[in-house]
């Protein structure tokens, strides 16, 4: 059972527009949510995250929204940029022993310039 | 140094090898992770340590053997793989397990092919 799901493989947008990158998730005892930045032959890299107590963050062109009724995240990129070509992964920390992540299985975003 | 380290970059061995796989951080981090990933998938955890103590194993095959030999370095020993094991070999390593909110460092990996 996937507790995290990126429902999009992949996303398509123009340079300088928004690209949005959007998460569900199944488990309420979810108590952080982040996401990962992946090139090719590269471990990912932490982007942003936010508590599940707030319902958003922002760090310059990236802003993560989260909607705990909705068990649903977002990831918002404006302006959207060639270099921003990646795969993005959803990822969900558990209020758990052992800070352990469970990753949603990624959206690949393409930037046209 | 925000810099986790892995070697080597690329592996290949035989079904009767055995190997290492290394990782190395100098951020003062307690806890550090060893996981798998195959293509267009997300990493999978295999193994966790929490002050050099192995704290979470998520039922992986006995021919994947970690090693913590100190709070810096972490090492996964190799045996008698399948090809099915070829993926690429992530390492993490995070504040003490619990802390930091969930953010973990990842190492670039380790890709490993199975002959």
């Amino acid at each position: 059972d996937q507790q995290v799901k990126q429902n999009s493989p992949s996303l398509s947008v123009q340079e300088g527009r928004i690209s949005i990158l959007n998460c569900d998730y199944t488990n309420s005892m979810f108590d952080y949510f982040l996401w990962y930045k992946k090139y090719p032959a590269e471990g990912p890299t932490f982007l942003i995250s936010i508590s599940s107590i707030k319902d958003k963050n922002e760090d310059g062109r990236f802003t993560v929204f989260l909607n705990k009724s909705a068990k649903h995240l977002s990831l918002h990129i404006v302006p959207s940029q060639p270099g921003d070509s990646a795969v993005y992964f959803c990822a969900a920390r558990g209020n758990n022993a052992g800070n352990m992540l469970t990753f949603g299985g990624g959206t690949r975003l393409m930037v046209k310039p | 140094d925000t810099e986790v380290t892995q070697t080597p970059k690329h592996l290949v061995m035989g079904m009767t090898n055995k190997k290492s796989l290394k990782c190395e951080q100098h951020m003062g981090h307690r806890a550090m992770y060893w996981y798998k990933q195959k293509a267009k998938k997300p990493p999978e955890l295999m193994f966790v340590y929490s002050y050099e103590k192995l704290s979470i194993n998520e039922s992986v095959p006995s021919r994947f053997s970690p090693e913590c030999p100190n709070s810096s370095l972490l090492n996964l020993h190799l045996h008698a793989l399948q090809p099915e094991d070829s993926a690429l070999y992530l390492c993490a390593s995070s504040q003490s397990s619990g802390t930091s909110g969930g953010k973990q460092y990842f190492g670039p990996g380790t890709r490993l092919t199975v002959t």
